[in-house]
């Protein structure tokens, strides 16, 4: 089964300041991950995803993130946060080898919200 | 393009009653998802579809939620009878193709339609 977690769940950084939002995963293959953002009163909105290749994906809005195998992690960064980063980010991962029972699922972390101070 | 539309975006209801959730993805998808977000949680997975066909249901309370997707566009989810943990944010995806190396589409998100069940 896969899983997915993030330790933080609360971020609060400096306008400006470089932000990093966390994120740990376990599958048995190789995974497909993502990060999606959620705003107030919204669905959640894509921002990038991690398939095979440079361990650093860019995504929307200057975020990016780097995969890490060893350390099973996948963690979001933005070099200079901004106000309007303000908002819940959610990590996902899909196990493709996996051929059992929710087989197709995106499983969700819990997510982190992100608050960006003045 | 168009978004994933859903109505209605909130819903008030007393414990046993019935609701039902309606959900137009956008032109051209063929995967359609119902995921359950309670408060403070990540997104989980109810039920998943291919055009009209049940991809994964493993976890819909099958009990009292039922899902259909009639000729692989709209879809509606409906709860009866609700009960109090039911209250959450229902939210609608559709992403453009499903199996094989198209597990990495991304989904596009509805706003959701909050329910309280009271």
């Amino acid at each position: 089964a896969q899983s997915v977690a993030q330790p933080e769940d609360q971020v609060n950084v400096a306008e400006g300041n470089p932000l990093t939002v966390k994120c740990t995963y376990s599958v048995s293959g190789n995974p497909y991950l993502f990060w999606y953002v959620q705003y107030p009163n919204r669905g959640l909105q894509f921002l990038l995803k991690y398939i095979t290749g440079d361990n650093l994906v860019k995504g929307s809005y200057g975020f990016e993130a780097e995969f890490n195998k060893s350390q099973t992690s996948f963690h979001l960064k933005k070099p200079s946060a901004l106000v309007s980063d303000s908002a819940l980010y959610f990590c996902a991962v899909r196990d493709p080898s996996y051929s059992g029972a929710g087989s197709y699922q995106l499983t969700f972390g819990k997510g982190t919200k992100l608050s960006v101070i003045p | 393009e168009a978004g994933v539309a859903q109505s209605p975006r909130y819903k008030i209801i007393e414990k046993r009653q019935s609701v039902a959730f309606w959900c137009n993805p956008i032109s051209g998808h063929a995967t359609l998802y119902w995921y359950q977000q309670i408060l403070g949680q990540g997104p989980k997975l109810l039920i998943q579809f291919q055009n009209n066909g049940v991809v994964d249901d493993s976890q819909l309370p099958k009990d009292r939620f039922s899902a259909e997707r009639l000729k692989g566009v709209d879809s509606t989810l409906k709860i009866q009878p609700a009960k109090l943990e039911d209250s959450a944010v229902y939210l609608c995806a559709s992403s453009s193709r499903m199996g094989g190396s198209s597990y990495n589409s991304p989904l596009h998100f509805g706003n959701g339609t909050r329910l309280t069940v009271t």
